[in-house]
C-alpha cells in the first residue's frame, strides 16, 4: 500500500461546529504532516508529527488541534473555524528525516 | 532557513515543444530538492527529487532536472510536452538537517496547447 488516504474528500462547516479530518498511511513511515492550501497558492505547513510526537507548529491558531494517535493514524480537529479558514487541507508522510513526502488527496474544507 | 523560488507563474507550450521551468534555491548549504506535479482538485505527486549524487536527476512522466550548485539553480524539463503534462508544478526544498520541514515555491502552471 503506497498511498496515503484522507476523509472526507469535502466539508462544509459552520463556524460553531467541531469535526475532524483524517488521514491514514500503511507505508511505515513515522513522520506525518498537515499543510494548508489556498486556491492558486503553494502548501503551507501547519505541523508535523515524528514518531508520533508534535515536533513542528507553524504557529497554528489553537482552533487547529492535531493529534496522531498511531503511527498509521493523523486527525486534525477543528473548532470555531473562520472563512478564511477555507482551503484544501493536506496530509502527507514519510520516513523521518530528510526524504520525499507522500501526499494524500486532501479535504476541501469550506467554512461558512 | 531555506527557499525556492520559482521564475514564472504560468508557463504556455505547444504540444511536443520543450518543457522548462525554472526553480532557484537560497541556502548556503545545498538542500535537498524536490518537483512536485498538482493536477486540478487533486494532491500533490512526487516528480523526481536530489539528495546527493548525479547532478541529472530522472523523474516520471519522462521529466527531469539538474542540480547546479554553482548557479543554485534545480530547473525541470521535459523534451516533448503532452497535454497530459498541464497541471500545477511545485519546487521544494528541505534542509539537510531537522524535522523535514519541507517548503514550497510559489508553484508554475504549464498550459499546453494543441
Amino acid at each position: 500500500d503506497t498511498e496515503v488516504t484522507q476523509t472526507p474528500k469535502h466539508l462544509v462547516m459552520g463556524m460553531t461546529n467541531k469535526k475532524s479530518l483524517k488521514c491514514e498511511q500503511h507505508m511505515g513511515h513515522r513522520a506525518m504532516y498537515w499543510y494548508k492550501q489556498k486556491a492558486k497558492k503553494p502548501p503551507e505547513l501547519m505541523f508535523v508529527y515524528s514518531y508520533e510526537k508534535l515536533s513542528i507548529n507553524e504557529s497554528v491558531p489553537s482552533r487547529f488541534s492535531p493529534e496522531c494517535p498511531n503511527s498509521s493514524l493523523l486527525n486534525l480537529h477543528l473548532h470555531a473555524l473562520q472563512p478564511e479558514d477555507s482551503a484544501l487541507y493536506l496530509c502527507a508522510s514519510s520516513h523521518p528525516g530528510v526524504n520525499e513526502q507522500f501526499f494524500g488527496p486532501g479535504t476541501r474544507l469550506t467554512v461558512l | 532557513a531555506q527557499s525556492v523560488t520559482q521564475l514564472g507563474s504560468h508557463v504556455s507550450v505547444s504540444e511536443g515543444a520543450l518543457v522548462l521551468l525554472r526553480c532557484n534555491y537560497s541556502s548556503s548549504v545545498p538542500p535537498y530538492l524536490f518537483w512536485y506535479v498538482q493536477y486540478p482538485n487533486q494532491g500533490l505527486q512526487l516528480l523526481l527529487k536530489y539528495t546527493t549524487g548525479a547532478t541529472l536527476v530522472k523523474g516520471i512522466n519522462g521529466f527531469e532536472a539538474e542540480f547546479k550548485k554553482s548557479e543554485t539553480s534545480f530547473h525541470l524539463t521535459k523534451p516533448s510536452a503532452h497535454m497530459s503534462d498541464a497541471a500545477e508544478y511545485f519546487c521544494a526544498v528541505t534542509p539537510l538537517l531537522g524535522n523535514n520541514d519541507m517548503r514550497f515555491g510559489a508553484g508554475t502552471r504549464l498550459t499546453v496547447k494543441p
